[in-house]
């Protein structure tokens, strides 16, 4: 299958500051790419879609302010979460879908778990 | 109530073993039906699929859906230490709806 990657794999961070978290389709182009959000022992809980050149879509109670999601290429989607507190500290995993691919190309990448001190 | 159900575990089976996981799922809107592989440290991949009621076997694989019920099983035959990974159920309707996986360890 195809590959996403994500960077960092780990940050720790301390409150109050903002954290870049990058995915990347390395061998196609993901003209979608949507971010998920697990807390530990619990589900992987969609936080928002995006489309290459477009705004994202977020799914219900995710503050969009908080969570900024840039899908300005093919290859390349970054989440920034500003002003990071304590209850934001999760993993973090991105996935991401080539031009016409059913659920079923749709490629996860490693996940980056967060830590805010 | 959770979209959907699953039993965290840890699984741990002998190898060889026949290994049954399960979830449950309260949307009867659901129409298909995923089950996803993730090593520890990486992506979740996609191992099987269905749409509807019934089996879907592949090599030493087969998923099951039981619509009534709102159920669904992946069975795992000869299972490998290879297999060691936690197992996630999905389910799409619109979106994905995952369950929060079980941890397999097969022991050689």
């Amino acid at each position: 299958g195809a590959v996403v990657s994500q960077h960092p794999s780990w940050v720790i961070c301390k409150s109050g500051t903002s954290v870049k978290i990058e995915c990347r389709s390395l061998d196609f182009q993901a003209t979608t790419m949507f971010w998920y959000r697990q807390f530990p022992k619990q589900s992987l809980m969609l936080m928002a879609t995006s489309n290459e050149g477009s705004k994202a879509t977020y799914e219900q109670g995710v503050e969009k302010d908080k969570f900024l999601i840039n899908h300005a290429s093919l290859t390349l989607s970054t989440l920034t979460v500003t002003s990071a507190h304590p209850e934001d500290s999760s993993f973090y995993i991105c996935s991401a879908r080539g031009a016409g691919g059913g659920f079923e190309t749709q490629y996860f990448g490693p996940g980056t778990r967060l830590l805010v001190l | 109530q959770k979209e959907v159900e699953q039993d965290p575990g840890p699984l741990s089976v002998p190898e060889g073993a026949i290994v049954s996981l399960n979830c449950t799922y309260s949307n009867s809107a659901f129409q298909y039906f995923m089950w996803y592989r993730q090593y520890s440290r990486k992506g979740p991949e996609l191992l099987m699929y269905t749409y509807s009621s019934g089996n879907k076997e592949d090599g030493r694989f087969t998923a099951q859906v039981d619509k009534s019920s709102k159920y669904i099983s992946l069975f795992i035959r000869d299972s490998q230490p290879s297999d060691s990974a936690t197992y996630l159920c999905a389910m799409r309707f619109n979106k994905f709806y995952f369950g929060s996986g079980t941890k397999l360890n097969v022991k050689p």
